[in-house]
């Protein structure tokens, strides 16, 4: 099956600075690759859409300024956390939706950052 | 109301037994549905899709839609301790590019 790689799968970070997570497609082309953030024992909230070639769209109440999403080709799309603080600590996940899943989107393993 | 309603459990089962998982839902848009299995600190795999109403089987696995009564099942036959996991259940109104809605995930536990 298609298989969506992600990295780092763990990072701690120091409060101020800025956290880059890469999200890879590495069997399909990926136009559209979406960015989750799941806090303990929660479903899953989407972040954001991000389309190749062009700005991302961002769910309401998503800060666009502090979670910085490129998606520069159609097999890598980037979230950068900027100035990160403690509340940013989460887990995220990226996924994109290939060909022959009837709309199934594929993940990756999640980001686990924590912000000290 | 939530777009996707799903009970969070915990459900607990002894090994062997059958598994029923239910999703209701709201939105008559909806034509894709899926089933996805998360173990902890792990990202979400999809396990089931189905589109429209019917069946399908993958193994012990049988996902059922009744886009009638917006309500959507998973069967787990013959469970395994190695089942328990986060079931969650999405649904999206198109194939490609389209948000998918989740349920909240039921915790399940098999106990051997």
């Amino acid at each position: 099956g298609a298989v969506v790689s992600q990295h780092p799968s763990w990072v701690i970070c120091k409060s101020g600075t800025s956290v880059k997570i890469e999200c890879r497609s590495l069997d399909f082309q990926a136009t559209t690759m979406f960015w989750y953030r799941q806090f303990p024992k929660q479903s899953l909230m989407l972040m954001a859409t991000s389309n190749e070639g062009s700005k991302a769209t961002y769910e309401q109440g998503v800060e666009k300024d502090k979670f910085l999403i490129n998606h520069a080709s159609l097999t890598l799309s980037t979230l950068t956390v900027t100035s990160a603080h403690p509340e940013d600590s989460s887990f995220y996940i990226c996924s994109g939706d290939p060909p022959g899943q009837g709309g199934g989107y594929t993940f990756g393993s999640g980001t686990r950052l924590t912000v000290v | 109301q939530k777009e996707v309603e799903q009970d969070p459990g915990p459900l607990s089962v002894p090994e062997g037994a059958i598994v029923s998982l239910n999703c209701t839902y709201s939105n008559s848009a909806f034509q894709y549905f899926m089933w996805y299995r998360q173990y902890s600190r792990k990202g979400p795999e999809l396990l089931m899709y189905t589109y429209s109403s019917g069946n399908k089987e993958d193994g012990r696995f049988t996902a059922q839609v009744d886009k009638s009564s917006k309500y959507i099942s998973l069967f787990i036959r013959d469970s395994q301790p190695s089942d328990s996991a986060t079931y969650l259940c999405a649904m999206s109104a198109g194939e490609y590019g389209n948000k998918l809605v989740f349920g909240a995930g039921t915790i399940l536990r098999v106990k051997s």
